[in-house]
């Protein structure tokens, strides 16, 4: 079945640090790729996402790049800040009409001022 | 800008007491998305619905969970009796219809359970 793995945390980093969380996936068909982040108690916000080949998804310093050809699609930002400390989800849904999300499992991070 | 809304945010309970979640879908959206999010997990989909028709509840405990969508708005999720492996965050999204050029999901800020 489909499935989303992503790099286990806690991650750790300081003010400033670049950021990248590892995010791959296993689909049927040709995926919507997305990353969400869940900040203390609240619910899930899209952050960016991409719904074709070598499409990069960019918001808020965040990028993100669908690579078919390594079933990728990996989270960075040049610089975090204590504000990026959250849980983030990547996801995919088969864009067949409107499918649910299926997953990965989150990567909590941290930021020190 | 608009939201999903959802209530209440918290829930405690005792097992086998009954237990409702409302959802307020964005304006527009036809889909509407009840997922469950365990502790230190990512979001599974509990069941969903296109206007007021369930499109898959394949994954909702049907002997003690049941959603509704009467009118094809709001939604109403309940457990009957709750567990104690109930405990979680139930979230509930919406999206614009199918072939309407977007399949983003937008989430409400969710309910935490927690079953005693």
């Amino acid at each position: 079945g489909d499935s989303v793995t992503q790099m286990e945390g806690p991650v750790t980093l300081s003010e400033e640090a670049f950021l990248t969380i590892n995010c791959t996936y296993t689909a049927t068909g040709y995926p919507s790729l997305f990353w969400y982040v869940q900040y203390p108690g609240e619910g899930l916000q899209l952050l960016l996402k991409a719904t074709k080949a070598d499409d990069k998804g960019s918001n808020k310093g965040f990028e993100a790049t669908y690579r078919k050809e390594t079933t990728s699609f990996h989270l960075e930002k040049g610089s975090v800040q204590v504000s990026d400390s959250a849980v983030y989800f990547c996801a995919l849904s088969l864009f067949s009409g409107n499918t649910p999300l299926v997953f990965g499992k989150g990567t909590r991070l941290s930021v020190i001022a | 800008e608009a939201e999903v809304a959802q209530s209440p945010r918290y829930k405690i309970t005792e097992k086998s007491q009954a237990v409702a979640f409302w959802c307020d879908p964005i304006s527009g959206h036809a889909t509407l998305y009840w997922y469950r999010q365990i502790l230190g997990q990512g979001p599974e989909l509990l069941v969903q619905f296109q206007d007021e028709s369930v499109v898959d509840d394949s994954q909702l405990p049907k002997d003690r969970f049941s959603a509704e969508r009467l009118k094809g708005v709001d939604s109403t999720l309940k457990i009957q009796p709750a567990e104690l492996g109930d405990s979680a965050m139930y979230l509930c999204a919406s999206s614009l219809p199918a072939g309407s050029g977007t399949d983003t999901q937008y989430f409400g800020p969710g309910t935490r359970l927690t079953v005693l």
